[in-house]
């Protein structure tokens, strides 16, 4: 399978449990990313990953924690979230060389509900 | 702090028509630009990027507009076609760090 991959694509879980999203990258791509993308807001930058070290955590709450095993995966672990936190969380990951800007490539994305 | 905005959350067209998306920015450290369409149940894909050094950037039916002092962009789509309706993000990055997306404006091409 090529291009950017997100597992599951939907997701419903109640405030206490303690589920994970992952993401994959089958582009050769260094760095990776989790955006929040919430109804007519802007896609909000949560975490960022540059050769597998977190470079950026946009104050994001510690219910949300990323893991980044190799530079192919990339995982969002979640407990005990809000309803809130109901949202579109979209992974990307883009090839970072020197000062040349490459565009960011998006998977599809995990619609994560909070009962 | 939202840097990059879209004022408008949706348009409408006739095929065959031009579309304008627009989009406005805050940040003047901004250098490179880019515009993603986004179909339901898909991730958001590249569309089409302009750095700041120039004003216009063509590719196919669609042309990115540049205006630095105004600190304004636009995405120009002609002829417009019924396959073009999603929604459309406008993006923005300082060098090469993280990009700034703005809300989106959902774009109908009606037949």
């Amino acid at each position: 399978e090529t291009g950017v991959t997100q597992t599951p694509r939907h997701l419903v879980m109640g405030m206490t449990n303690k589920k994970s999203l992952k993401c994959e990258q089958h582009l050769g791509h260094n760095a990776m990313y989790w955006y929040k993308q919430s109804a007519k807001k802007p896609l909000e930058l949560m975490f960022v990953y540059n050769f597998k070290e977190q470079t950026e955590n946009n104050s994001v709450p510690s219910r949300f924690s990323p893991e980044c095993p190799n530079s192919s995966h990339l995982f969002l672990h979640l407990h005990t979230l809000q309803p809130e936190d109901s949202a579109l969380y979209l992974c990307a990951s883009t090839l970072l060389a020197g000062a040349t800007y490459n565009e960011q490539f998006f998977g599809p994305g995990t619609r994560l509900t909070v009962l | 702090d939202q840097q990059v905005k879209q004022n408008s959350p949706s348009l409408s067209v006739q095929e065959g028509r031009i579309s304008i998306l627009n989009c406005d920015y805050t940040n003047s450290m901004f250098d490179y630009f880019l515009w993603y369409k986004k179909y339901p149940a898909e991730g958001p894909t590249f569309l089409i990027s302009i750095s700041s050094i120039k004003d216009k950037n063509e590719d196919g039916r669609f042309t990115v507009f540049l205006n630095k002092s105004a600190k304004h962009l636009s995405l120009h789509i002609v002829p417009s076609q019924p396959g073009d309706s999603a929604v459309y993000f406008c993006a923005a990055s300082e060098g090469n760090n993280d990009m700034r997306f703005g809300a989106g404006t959902r774009l109908t091409v009606k037949p």
